[in-house]
């Protein structure tokens, strides 16, 4: 089963406007860390985000914030005010609870969205 | 700002030839991981480096791979023999105290 689904391939949005890339994760672990990554067309996995599964309050990084919904397990990825240079692949990854809980610190990432803004 | 250094950026190699990639991870931090994305598709765990030996690997890194950090620093991954299928973008990371990956900006290994 995949850990981690990121079900959108594509998005496409308008700069300045505000875009959601979705993430869902899959873990019985009860403590547990998400992430996002942005990868450009250079290739460099740009780290973005990070919300903990003990976090009460939503990461916020600039213009990026984390839409953290515990019950439905999902962690969509908000990007306000979209600016060209947003365009790239853009990865969630989920780091489990590690030894103590049976799992691994280990960061397993989705298969990536592709996000364009176009002016 | 740390960050983590890799070279070479772009690496052509006959197939059946070693290659060395290597990392320079954040100096303070513990953990390092190789992954890799073979082009268009998703980021792969290869293997975690923990107290200078391996704490844990994935089906991918097989016998062809190994890693070592000799002298303290440096971080190497190394393929025995290369195959075409291992054309890919190799990154290393160094993990922060929240286990956030920190990438270097990835050598892309190019099997001919």
């Amino acid at each position: 089963a995949q850990k981690i689904t990121q079900t959108q391939p594509g998005m496409f949005v308008q700069e300045k406007e505000a875009v959601t890339l979705d993430c869902t994760y899959d873990t019985s672990d009860q403590s547990y860390g998400l992430f996002w990554y942005k990868q450009p067309s250079s290739g460099e996995m740009i780290f973005l985000i990070y919300q903990g599964s003990y976090d009460e309050q939503n990461a916020t990084e600039g213009r990026y914030s984390l839409n953290f919904q515990k019950a439905r397990k999902s962690a969509n990825l908000v990007i306000s005010a979209s600016q060209l240079g947003d365009s790239a692949m853009y990865f969630c990854a989920m780091r489990e609870g590690g030894e103590m809980e049976g799992g691994s610190y280990i960061p397993t990432f989705g298969r990536g969205t592709s996000l364009i803004v176009h002016p | 700002e740390p960050e983590v250094t890799q070279t070479p950026s772009h690496q052509v190699t006959q197939m059946g030839q070693e290659v060395i990639l290597r990392c320079v991870p954040i100096s303070n931090h513990l953990y390092f991981y190789w992954y890799r994305q073979i082009l268009g598709q998703k980021v792969e765990f290869l293997v975690s480096f923990y107290n200078n030996e391996i704490s844990e690997k994935s089906e991918i890194f097989d016998d062809q791979f190994s890693v070592e950090r000799p002298d303290g620093s440096n971080f190497t991954l190394k393929i025995r023999s290369t195959k075409l299928e291992d054309s890919a973008m190799y990154f290393c990371a160094s993990i922060g105290d929240r286990s956030e990956a920190f990438f270097g900006q990835g050598t892309r290994l190019t099997v001919v």
